[in-house]
């Protein structure tokens, strides 16, 4: 089984500051990581995805995160948020093996991009 | 190429009553999951299907059922509505059924329990 903690519900930050989204997780299997994007009555949007290799990865927006294996982290960094970046921001992870493919989420972390 | 497609996006329904909610996947894409958002519980997950089969299945009641048909679409379908289903409800197609794959969203079927 697994668990998803995102340590902060929200996040408010000015224009053009960057900004760190936490994420941790606890599982007894391998895991993928990812993080997705939902806007006002949409869907969700995948942003980056973490399979294998190099721990950091970039995904699109600007946005990168980072794996840390010994800390089960996968935070979300933006070096410059824009108002259009306001959203809510989910953290997720899936079982390597395969048994068991569903998208474990974590709680979501509500980023509001002030002017 | 299209994204996927829930219909309808907004429905409202009285408790007992029963509602199905339809799901087409992007074309090519064999993997359906659906998932309950509400703001108490989050995103929960309900079940997969792959190839007309179900794969997994979430931690909820058997009032919530589904099935795949052969052109991959899916429906769901919630038996004697309870207050607590309203929830937005989430379809998410993939390629395949492997946990590497990217399960792209639907803009979701929003139901009111009444």
């Amino acid at each position: 089984a697994q668990s998803v903690t995102q340590l902060d519900s929200q996040v408010p930050v000015f224009e053009e500051a960057p900004v760190e989204l936490r994420c941790n997780y606890s599982s007894s299997v391998s895991v993928y990581l990812f993080w997705y994007v939902q806007y006002p009555n949409q869907g969700l949007q995948l942003l980056l995805k973490y399979l294998s290799g190099s721990t950091l990865v970039k995904g699109i927006n600007g946005f990168e995160a980072e794996f840390n294996k010994s800390q089960t982290s996968f935070h979300l960094r933006k070096p410059s948020v824009h108002i259009s970046d306001t959203a809510e921001y989910f953290c997720a992870v899936s079982d390597r093996s395969g048994s068991a493919r569903q998208l474990t989420f974590g709680s979501g972390t509500q980023l509001t991009v002030l002017p | 190429k299209a994204g996927v497609t829930q219909t309808p996006r907004y429905l409202i329904k009285t408790r007992g009553q029963q509602v199905t909610l339809s799901c087409s996947p992007i074309s090519g894409h064999r993997s359906v999951s659906w998932y309950q958002q509400t703001p108490g519980q989050g995103l929960q997950f309900l079940f997969e299907y792959f190839s007309e089969t179900q794969r997994n299945k979430g931690n909820f009641p058997g009032r919530f059922s589904g099935r795949q048909f052969s052109n991959s679409r899916s429906e769901m379908n919630v038996s004697t509505l309870e207050l607590g289903d309203s929830a937005l409800y989430l379809c998410a197609s993939s390629l395949t059924a492997a946990s590497y794959n990217e399960q792209f969203f639907g803009p979701g079927t929003r139901l009111t329990v009444l």
